[in-house]
């Protein structure tokens, strides 16, 4: 119940295009979504979030949409540029004794061409 | 600003030896620590966090453990590693509890030969 499910595991989309990456969750005690964008031998880099009160939110070419009803939300990457080939992550966090953790989807690797 | 930094970057080390990963966090205080594994290709699996010295909490108690001897220092260590233990080793570090946004360190690259 604690899992976050994320699809698809790999994309590829022409330069200019719409990137999608979906998550799906089942525990409804998951209070804040995040996204992170990993490049090879990096670390993941906090690149969108949203709490569950808000159904989309907007920052600079990245959208979140999220869909509380249907325990689902998904990042939308506009105009992609080659610039934004990397590994995408979703998660949500969960409140934990004195603190919070974050569970992580399988990630999605984005291939954009130029 | 904060910053979080990890050493060392890489290491190979043979099976049986021990290990020591440091993190260390800049420009805050009383952070939450955590101590993430990330296998090639994988996503990231969260192995202890911690928050407060002395406090640690284990999501995987298999061959690791964690300290934290300092309010910004974070120590995940081994007493023999395995093959397994191979991996993308990411601590990362969040403003206690009155945020939500949690941010990774440059991580280290760990090859069990």
């Amino acid at each position: 119940q604690q899992q976050v499910k994320q699809s698809p595991q790999s994309l590829i989309v022409q330069k200019g295009g719409i990137s999608i990456i979906n998550c799906a969750y089942e525990n409804t005690a998951f209070d804040y979504f995040p996204w992170y964008q990993q490049f090879p031998g990096k670390g993941p880099a906090l690149l969108i979030a949203i709490r569950p009160d808000v159904s989309e939110k907007k920052e600079g070419r990245f959208t979140i949409s999220f869909n509380k009803s249907a325990k689902q939300f998904s990042l939308h990457i506009m105009d992609s540029q080659p610039g934004d080939s990397a590994t995408y992550f979703c998660a949500a966090s969960i409140r934990v004794d004195s603190s919070y953790k974050l569970i992580f989807g399988s990630g999605t690797r984005l291939l954009v061409r130029p | 600003s904060q910053t979080i930094h990890q050493w060392p970057a890489t290491l190979v080390q043979p099976v049986g030896s021990p290990l020591s990963l440091e993190c260390t966090v800049e420009g805050t205080s009383n952070p939450n620590l955590y101590w993430y594994r990330q296998a090639a290709g994988r996503g990231l699996q969260l192995l202890f966090y911690s928050v407060g010295i002395g406090q640690i909490s284990s999501e995987v108690p298999q061959n690791l453990s964690a300290s934290r001897p300092q309010d910004r220092q974070f120590i995940l260590s081994s007493k023999k590693l395995l093959l397994s233990d191979s991996g993308f080793y990411l601590c990362a570090w969040k403003k206690g509890l009155v945020s939500y946004e949690q941010y990774f360190g440059p991580g280290t690259r760990l090859t069990v030969t």
